[in-house]
């Protein structure tokens, strides 16, 4: 079954508006977060790497004051599209590393697509 | 820098025939290596990883990966395709940085289609 939620799985907002999008590792502590962002036909592209109760990582090129990245307990983080565009309409998916069954891996979330009009 | 490779956008093979989707890596150090596959509107869901070990890996749902060091190759294989099989796939290398942390390096993905 799965091991890393992602909610929701399907947005659409309006221009201008900010959307949350929560990912929950469901049966272990995720130490690790990551958000990946990927455009229709290509490969994932990693946004951001984020450790509980510390500032995200972003990777060069993502605008932090757009893309809020929140891990505040070992089972959640959040990304925060603010003033989203059209052009933030992508498929936003997370992953959540951590021990499980004693060994230390990472697991992807299904995924959430964003689309912004 | 660690990187992957895959060299084939689509793939087009008949159902019941073998299939091999390509990888190739660039890796300082040993390669972790995986394949992750994504069906419409998914995630990602893993199938195989090398880490150590034999050079043959067997996964999920049949597939398999050939670990080639001389060739920096980790192609991925079944023996009889199914129409179900029909995806993209990610070759991935984990990209080792300070204090232990890791990210992932993605290919750029191999659509698979299985023709019935």
């Amino acid at each position: 079954g799965a091991v890393v939620s992602q909610h929701p799985s399907w947005v659409i907002c309006k221009s201008g508006t900010s959307v949350k999008i929560e990912c929950r590792s469901l049966d272990f502590q995720a130490t690790t977060m990551f958000w990946y962002r990927q455009f229709p036909k290509q490969s994932l592209m990693l946004m951001a790497t984020s450790n509980e109760g510390s500032k995200a990582t972003y990777e060069q090129g993502v605008e932090k004051d757009k893309f809020l990245i929140n891990h505040a307990s070992l089972t959640l983080s959040t990304l925060t599209v603010t003033s989203a565009h059209p052009e933030d309409s992508s498929f936003y998916i997370c992953s959540a590393r951590g021990r499980r069954g004693g060994y230390d891996e990472q697991y992807f979330g299904p995924g959430t697509r964003l689309t912004v009009t | 820098a660690q990187s992957v490779a895959q060299p084939e956008d689509q793939v087009n093979v008949a159902e019941g025939n073998p299939l091999t989707v390509k990888c190739t890596y660039s890796v300082s150090g040993n390669p972790y290596l995986f394949w992750y596959v994504q069906y419409p509107n998914r995630g990602l869901q893993f199938l195989l990883k090398y880490i150590t070990g034999d050079n043959l890996v067997k996964g999920s749902y049949g597939f398999e990966a050939e670990f080639n060091k001389s060739q920096t190759s980790f192609h991925l294989k079944k023996p009889s395709a199914l129409v179900s099989d029909s995806a993209l796939y990610f070759c991935a290398v984990r990209d080792m940085g300070a204090s232990g942390t890791y990210k992932y390096i993605f290919g750029t993905g191999t659509r698979l289609k299985v023709l019935a």
